[in-house]
């Protein structure tokens, strides 16, 4: 199952709202995480199942899924949300993770 | 305090093996299925393995072509990689991470700190 992500790059300012596309090439049964990766440091994941929010995780994060087209929200864009971040399919092996879409000051 | 801490990386010469470890605290680790994931410098992650916790279930990532073989020794809390035939595009940071399924879900609620892999001549 291959997974593609768009913008991989974008440029954003504090407060604003951001959208992360994530697509599978097949149906992948909502298991689909979402992870937060800063330089240097191991990922953190933010959503699973494609929409349910892990504890701890700031509630201005937000997954949704539309067939096989899944996006993650940041409204209001944080200092500390400057990262990367990849989308996982979870549903069949071999699991496989999108190229990632890193999100950067503007 | 949950900790995965994984040992074992370094420098090795193409052709060269090495075996990597990642030592588990805190969690049933005999009752978890433990995964490999891999960085590349300035690239983007890659699944590379999975294992569960019996060691019954055990998957690659087709690009290796049989020359990682991930193992497991519950009596020591250790999950392992061992890789073979190593190449220059093997260079990354190998971490290990636990997986968490739901009967709806799975996620990696763990992570370690990674370990470098550096092939070069």
């Amino acid at each position: 199952i291959q997974l593609t992500q768009s913008p991989s790059f974008l440029s954003a300012s504090v407060g604003d709202r951001v959208t992360i596309t994530c697509r599978a090439s097949q149906g992948i049964n909502s298991y689909l995480a979402w992870y937060q990766q800063k330089p240097g440091k191991a990922p953190k994941v933010l959503i699973y199942g494609a929409s349910t929010l892990q504890r701890g995780v700031p509630s201005r994060f937000s997954g949704s899924e539309s067939a096989t087209e899944f996006t993650l929200t940041i409204s209001g864009l944080q200092p500390e949300d400057y990262a990367t971040y990849y989308c996982q399919q979870l549903n069949s092996y071999p699991f496989t993770f999108g190229p990632g879409t890193t999100v950067d000051i503007k | 305090e949950v900790q995965l801490v994984e040992s074992g990386g370094g420098l090795v010469k193409p052709g060269g093996s090495l075996r990597l470890s990642c030592e588990a605290t805190g969690i049933s680790f005999s009752s978890s299925t433990m995964h490999w994931v891999r960085q590349a410098p300035g690239k983007g992650l890659e699944w590379v393995s999975s294992i569960s916790g019996a060691g019954s279930y055990i998957y690659y990532a087709d690009s290796l072509k049989g020359r990682f073989t991930v193992s497991r020794d519950n009596a020591k809390n250790s999950l392992y990689l061992e890789l073979n035939s190593l190449r220059a595009e093997d260079t990354a940071v190998y971490y290990c991470a636990k997986l968490l399924c739901s009967s709806t879900s799975c996620l990696y609620d763990y992570w370690g700190q990674g370990t470098l892999v550096t092939v070069s001549s």
